[in-house]
């Protein structure tokens, strides 16, 4: 069964800072990977997803991703961090002809002026 | 006009009541889904329909009942409440079964007393 690792539960950064949230999956296959934000009492954004190509992947509000096959990584990034990142994010994972999104458990995210 | 909408946002129960979560969305999506977030935000996959059909149904308790008048709607009926269906239900819908993503509604707080 495919499963989705998120190493860290939290982690804080300055503002200005440079991010990575690490993501490790299991799967036999190159599976369908995306990241997800959820900031407090709000739904699920997508932040960006990887289904083959260019493995390093751009996304919104300035997040970008690098997909590693040997790593069997999707982490995150992002250059310089903004108080209004403060947020969980979320890895997922879905098979290739799929039908169901597996999520890792999360990183929150803190940001300090 | 909001793409994945849920009824009510937050519901406050007495153990052994049952009630309803709503999901409606104005996509054109043929998929729908119901996750669970639990007390430590992990999300988990309970139930999907594709064209009205039942295609995943995650072990989840028989007193969970999904129902899907039409491909634009997935409610969720749950009997017999219990503390521990304390959770935020969340409702996502995608166009097919794969290699799309999924739209997230804002979610469904269940409080269970």
């Amino acid at each position: 069964a495919q499963s989705v690792t998120q190493p860290d539960i939290h982690i804080t950064v300055s503002e200005g800072a440079s991010l990575e949230l690490r993501c490790n999956y299991s799967y036999g296959a190159t599976p369908y990977l995306f990241w997800y934000v959820q900031s407090p009492g709000q739904g699920l954004q997508l932040l960006l997803k990887y289904f083959s190509g260019d493995t390093l992947v751009q996304g919104i509000k300035g997040f970008e991703a690098e997909f590693k096959r040997s790593q069997s990584s999707f982490n995150l990034r992002k250059p310089s961090v903004h108080w209004s990142d403060a947020a969980e994010y979320f890895c997922a994972v879905d098979r290739t002809y799929g039908n169901k999104l597996v999520f890792g458990a999360g990183t929150i995210l803190r940001v300090k002026s | 006009d909001t793409a994945v909408s849920q009824t009510p946002k937050y519901l406050v129960t007495q153990m052994g009541n049952d009630k309803s979560i709503k999901c409606e969305q104005n996509l054109g999506h043929d998929t729908m889904y119901w996750y669970k977030q639990d007390s430590k935000k992990f999300l988990k996959i309970m139930f999907s329909y594709n064209n009205k059909e039942l295609i995943i149904n995650e072990t989840v308790p028989n007193r969970f009942s999904p129902k899907s008048p039409d491909k634009a709607h997935l409610n969720l009926h749950i009997n017999s409440l219990e503390l521990g269906d304390s959770a935020v239900y969340f409702c996502a819908s995608r166009r097919g079964l794969s290699a799309n993503v999924l739209t997230f509604g804002a979610g469904s707080r269940l409080t269970v007393l």
